[in-house]
């Protein structure tokens, strides 16, 4: 199974500043087939990207994935007071697995 | 509107049955894999097993084969997920969710159910 890890576990900072999220997967991922997710409290999770850097339907273009084999980022450019939330990275390239999340906190 | 609507919360006492569910609509259900995953309160998201419903192929992560049964009814295009004897540690929210491209057995989720709270006590 493939395991993720998600650093930092918890990113405090203000609006307007950029955020940088990491994922590290235990062995490659093939295809580059890592999504990125964002759950607020009380909501279901939300698909962010796909394909480590294909934005899903409707995200603004200030999120953006990047990576491939075992290291993939979630850059958000200017943060909003909405993007404060918890995010996860997932791979369907094995099965199916989680990262642990990262929580986005404002400073 | 693609949309996954749930069944509402469930308590329930330790050994109980449960079956809840997760109806599609707005697109061709028998067309997309659906899969559920697991949030245990102030945790993180696991992924518990998927569905073909239009074949009702089905796959398990190793951790929930044995702890919970996925099927789906096509002709109600509805996704169910049960459990034969509930435990303490099945508290949790489940959320049913679609893949994003038509009969790709292995994707990211694209659609989200508003997710079923399922807690067990005694």
């Amino acid at each position: 199974e493939i395991v993720l890890t998600q650093s930092p576990g918890t990113l405090s900072l203000s609006p307007g500043e950029r955020a940088t999220l990491s994922c590290r997967a235990s062995q490659s991922v093939s295809s580059s087939y890592l999504a990125w997710y964002q759950q607020k409290p009380g909501q279901a999770p939300r698909l962010l990207i796909y394909g480590a850097s294909s934005r899903a339907t409707g995200i603004p273009d200030r999120f953006s994935g990047s990576g491939s084999g075992t290291d993939f980022t979630l850059t958000i450019s200017r943060l909003e007071p909405e993007d404060f939330a918890v995010y996860y990275c997932q791979q369907y390239g094995s099965s199916l697995t989680f990262g642990q999340g990262t929580k986005l906190e404002i400073k | 509107e693609v949309q996954l609507v749930q069944s509402g919360a469930e308590v329930k006492k330790p050994g109980e049955s449960l079956k809840i569910s997760c109806k599609g609509s707005g697109y061709s259900f028998t067309s997309y894999w659906i899969g559920w995953v697991r949030q245990m309160p102030g945790k993180g998201l696991e992924w518990m097993g998927i569905i073909y419903p239009g074949d009702s192929d089905t796959r398990y992560s190793p951790s929930f084969q044995g702890q919970v049964t996925i099927s789906a009814d096509k002709s109600i295009s509805t996704a169910y997920l049960q459990w034969s004897s509930l435990k303490a540690s099945d508290t949790a929210m489940y959320y049913c969710a679609r893949h994003l491209s038509s009969g790709w057995i292995l994707d990211a989720f694209d659609i989200w159910g508003q997710g079923t709270m399922v807690t067990v006590s005694s």
